[in-house]
């Protein structure tokens, strides 16, 4: 059975700092791995969808990573902003178990 | 481009009541989810339609719960009897094709006295 785990729960850095989120996942037959951001009482933005086939992704200030082989996914935010708080969630497509979240990472930027 | 739409936003009920949410899709995305989000946790799925089939419901609790997708296009959840452990916010999202990116709508946010 597929568990996707987000260590940590919560994170705190200051204004300027190069971060790194991180996703791992028990079984590697993924179809794609999805990054989320949710602001408080809000829905979720996507951020960069990775296939299976792909290494990584890049958006902005944003890039994504995708390991199989060690079943982790690595989210990187660089030079990070107060507008960068929010919680950050990873989900997996995979064959066996259809679609599966994390329980998300919350970030908090100080100014 | 219109993103993915849902109402009510917040719903209060009693135990026991009925209550029912609408989603409408981006337009031309042929998949269509529901999932329940309690609060601290990773939204979980409870259903997904292709098009006006059914996909997976293997977590949706089909004594209380229930869903359709007429036509293909907008969907309806509904629950009934609502009990206290319901209290989540369902939010609805949807993508191009069954494997694809998704989009979510705004999410309604349910509490169950």
């Amino acid at each position: 059975k597929q568990e996707v785990t987000q260590i940590p729960a919560a994170l705190s850095v200051p204004e300027g700092e190069n971060l790194v989120l991180n996703c791992s996942f028990t079984d590697s037959a993924i179809y794609n791995l999805q990054w989320f951001r949710q602001d408080p009482g809000k829905g979720l933005t996507s951020l960069l969808l990775i296939q299976s086939s792909q290494r990584e992704q890049t958006s902005g200030r944003l890039n994504a990573s995708l390991d199989k082989s060690s079943g982790r996914s690595t989210l990187y935010i660089a030079a990070s902003q107060p507008g960068d708080s929010a919680t950050y969630l990873c989900a997996l497509y995979s064959s066996a178990s259809k679609i599966i979240f994390g329980s998300g990472t919350r970030l908090s930027i100080r100014p | 481009e219109a993103g993915v739409a849902q109402s009510p936003r917040y719903k209060i009920i009693e135990k026991r009541q009925s209550v029912a949410f609408w989603c409408n899709p981006i337009s031309g995305h042929a998949t269509l989810y529901w999932y329940q989000q309690i609060l601290g946790q990773g939204p979980k799925l409870l259903i997904q339609f292709q098009n006006n089939g059914v996909v997976d419901d293997s977590q949706l609790p089909k004594d209380r719960f229930s869903a359709e997708r007429l036509k293909g296009v907008d969907s309806t959840l509904k629950i009934q009897p609502a009990k206290l452990e319901d209290s989540a916010v369902y939010l609805c999202a949807s993508s191009l094709l069954v494997v694809d990116e998704q989009f979510f709508g705004p999410g309604t946010r349910l509490t169950v006295l």
